[in-house]
């Protein structure tokens, strides 16, 4: 099993749609949950990090299950500028800041 | 403030030969990454410093590959020989202790 499974996608969805990924991940001591995002042929860079309350940011919200070991990302209102590949990003803890990745999913927002 | 910086950011090499990534971190960041991004996948961690010592190696291939951070400062990862499934994007990134990790714009390698 993967430490960090995702839907590779792509999610194509028109402008203004909502839109939600899910992620899985196998490391139940796993300590700290991000999203990613990756423009193509740009580097990644932090959309947000997940919390057990789950948290928002404006038309974003991330949510984690600790319990499912289960992480999701909404997009509401999606705009053509959020077409990207998304990231499942988990620390697994251990000692260290280290990341361990999903295989993103790509997301196309059409009009 | 300076990001991340790598170079050179193209490269194409012949198999079996060698080829060297540059990576100067975001000043003060003690903890400095090497990641392996193949495309269509999520980049895998090849090493990580913290300072000048090595943090967790355990996914680099030290048959061919290297890195090094001699001064705690900048970084150079060394791929020697190469083989074609080492064709990907060599990302460089760096935190603070326990923090955000930002990347580079990334070395992408091309093997032939």
């Amino acid at each position: 099993r993967k430490e960090v499974e995702q839907d590779p996608g792509p999610f194509n969805v028109p402008e203004g749609a909502t839109v939600a990924f899910n992620c899985t991940y196998s490391n139940s001591a796993s300590q700290s949950f991000f999203w990613y995002r990756q423009d193509c042929r740009k580097e990644p860079k932090l959309l947000m990090s997940v919390y057990s309350s789950g948290n928002e940011d404006g038309r974003f919200t991330a949510q984690l299950n600790r319990a499912s070991q289960y992480i999701s990302l909404l997009i509401r209102d999606s705009k053509l500028s959020d077409s990207a590949t998304y990231l499942c990003v988990v620390n697994p803890g251990g000692g260290g800041n280290k990341l361990t990745f999903g295989t993103g999913t790509q997301l196309k927002v059409e009009l | 403030e300076a990001g991340v910086a790598q170079s050179p950011r193209y490269k194409i090499i012949e198999k079996r030969q060698s080829v060297a990534f540059w990576c100067n971190p975001i000043s003060g960041h003690a903890t400095l990454y090497w990641y392996q991004q193949i495309l269509g996948q999520g980049p895998k961690l090849l090493i990580q410093f913290q300072n000048n010592g090595v943090v967790d190696d355990s996914q680099l291939p030290k048959d061919r590959f290297s890195a090094e951070r001699l001064k705690g400062v900048d970084s150079t990862l060394k791929i020697q020989p190469a083989k074609l499934e080492d064709s990907a994007v060599y990302l460089c990134a760096s935190s603070l202790v326990g923090n955000t990790i930002y990347f580079g714009e990334g070395s992408w390698l091309t093997v032939v």
